[in-house]
């Protein structure tokens, strides 16, 4: 069974400061196949990082992701107030599907 | 604009059977390869499965949990997805995203966008 561990759960912050959020796999992940999303409380998840750099259409460049093999990184720096949110990773594998981690929930501090 | 709108959502008692519906617009839903997600109350993102589009042969996968009780089909004549959920349980309670699997080069593992969901509340 593929699984994502995230960490922290939660990051408590000041806008402004810079968050970072791991996301480390129990196997390792194609990069390719390895994606972050921000979702808000009644919203549904948006793409920001996929294939674990690039950013998604319209996504800010302060929102960075990076890593490889088991260790993943999404650096959001400046934080703005509609950055506080939870934050997902996810990844894929031809055995075991689609899976995400249990998510950091950024706060403000 | 690329967008998904799910329907179908309701209160069940344990045992019984519904279908959800998710229609599809700005983009061409024949060639694409769809999800459904759910979200229990208060908790994380779980992939139920996916469909390939007709042209990729139109398999469908599933996660384990649900794999046997939950079915994924869809009308591309009308650009509708469904997933019907038989024997529901309890723990099946929470919101019900459909998605789209985003091709970008040769990976289409990242899902954008997303439906705003859909309540499936399975309760006595």
């Amino acid at each position: 069974e593929f699984v994502l561990t995230q960490s922290p759960s939660t990051l408590s912050l000041s806008p402004g400061e810079t968050a970072t959020l791991s996301c480390k796999a129990s196997q390792s992940v194609i990069s390719t196949y390895l994606a972050w999303y921000q979702q808000k409380p009644g919203q549904a998840p948006r793409l920001l990082i996929y294939g674990a750099s690039s950013r998604a259409t319209g996504i800010p460049d302060r929102f960075s992701g990076s890593g490889s093999g088991t260790d993943f990184t999404l650096t959001i720096t400046r934080l703005e107030p509609e950055d506080f949110a939870m934050y997902y990773c996810q990844q894929y594998d031809s055995s075991s599907g689609f899976t995400f981690g249990p998510g950091t929930k950024v706060d403000i501090k | 604009e690329a967008q998904l709108v799910e329907s179908g959502g309701d209160l069940v008692k344990p045992g019984e059977s519904l279908r959800l519906s998710c229609t599809a617009s700005g983009f061409i839903f024949s060639n694409a390869w769809m999800s459904w997600v759910r979200q229990a109350p208060g908790k994380g993102l779980e992939w139920l499965g996916r469909i390939k589009s007709r042209v990729d042969g139109g398999a469908t996968d599933y996660a384990a949990p649900v794999k046997g009780r939950f079915t994924i089909s869809r009308d591309d004549s009308i650009r509708k997805l469904y997933l019907q959920m038989n024997s529901l349980k309890t723990e099946d309670t929470g919101v019900y995203f459909c998605t789209r699997g985003l091709c970008i080069g040769d990976s289409c593992t990242q899902f954008d966008p997303w439906g705003q969901g859909t309540l499936v509340t399975v309760s006595s």
